[in-house]
C-alpha cells in the first residue's frame, strides 16, 4: 500500500514568491496533519484535520501560511508570501482517528529553501 | 513551552555499548510514543506505551512508561550502526488529539 505522499520533495524559491505544498493521505485515515521541523525547533504542529475540516491551526505561524482540505485524498499548505525564515523540512501526516493504535503515518517531507 | 524533555539531545557511541534515552514530563500522557526519523524520511513509530509501569521490547530496545505516565526511557542494548537516527518522544494528553513531540536525541553509532 502506498504510504503518505508528498510533493515536491524540495523546493528552492526566492523571498517573496508563493509556494504549494502537497500531500495525499493514506488512503481511508481521517485525519490529517501538517508538521514543520527545524534543528531550531524540532517537530512542530501547524495545523490538524479532521474528516477534512481543520480542528486546530493554533500552530500555524502567521496569515502567509494557509492550508486546506477540499477532499478526504488532497491537502495543501501555501505560504505566501514565502520569507528565508520559512526554510524547513514540512512533513504531512495521516492517522485513523478511534483506530486501536492511533498511529501517526508521516510522509517523506517537503524540504523548503526560501533564498 | 516545551511539555516534553528529551536528553540527551546528542549521543555518539561505538557499536556494541548500551544506552538509554530519556522523555520526562511535568504533565501526565494518556499515552507515549516512541519513532525513530532516519535523514531525508518522515519519522516512523517505534511503540505506544499506554499503562503507567508498562514495558514493552522491540528486539534490542526497551521502552519503559513511568509509573505516574509523566515520563519515559528507551534503552538499547548492544547498539548496531542501523540504530543511527532521530529518536523522538511524543506524548498524547487525551485520545482525541495531536501528539506533543520531544525535541528528539540524535543517535549516532560509530561502526
Amino acid at each position: 500500500d502506498a504510504g503518505v505522499i508528498q510533493s515536491p520533495r524540495h523546493e528552492v524559491t526566492e523571498m517573496g514568491q508563493e509556494v504549494t505544498l502537497r500531500c495525499k493521505p493514506i488512503s481511508g485515515h481521517n485525519s490529517l496533519f501538517w508538521y514543520r521541523q527545524t534543528m531550531m525547533r524540532g517537530l512542530e504542529l501547524l495545523i490538524y484535520f479532521n474528516n477534512n475540516v481543520p480542528i486546530d491551526d493554533s500552530g500555524m505561524p502567521e496569515d502567509r501560511f494557509s492550508a486546506k482540505m477540499p477532499n478526504a485524498s488532497f491537502s495543501t499548505l501555501k505560504i505566501q508570501p514565502s520569507e528565508p525564515r520559512d526554510s524547513a523540512v514540512y512533513f504531512c501526516a495521516s492517522r485513523l482517528f478511534g483506530s486501536s493504535t492511533d498511529t501517526q503515518y508521516f510522509g517523506p517531507g517537503t524540504r523548503l529553501t526560501v533564498l | 513551552t516545551q511539555l516534553l524533555e528529551q536528553s540527551p539531545q546528542f549521543l555518539s557511541i561505538q557499536e556494541g555499548e548500551n544506552l538509554t534515552v530519556y522523555c520526562n514530563s511535568s504533565s501526565v500522557f494518556s499515552s507515549l510514543q516512541w519513532y525513530r526519523q532516519e535523514p531525508g524520511e518522515g519519522p516512523v513509530l517505534l511503540v505506544t506505551v499506554v499503562t503507567g509501569g508498562e514495558v514493552k521490547k522491540l528486539k534490542r530496545l526497551t521502552f519503559q512508561f513511568g509509573d505516574a505516565r509523566k515520563d519515559s526511557s528507551l534503552h538499547i542494548t548492544a547498539a548496531q550502526p542501523g540504530d543511527t537516527g532521530l529518536y523522538l518522544c511524543a506524548g498524547a494528553k487525551d485520545s482525541n488529539y495531536q501528539l506533543i513531540w520531544g525535541a528528539g536525541t540524535k543517535l549516532i553509532i560509530k561502526p
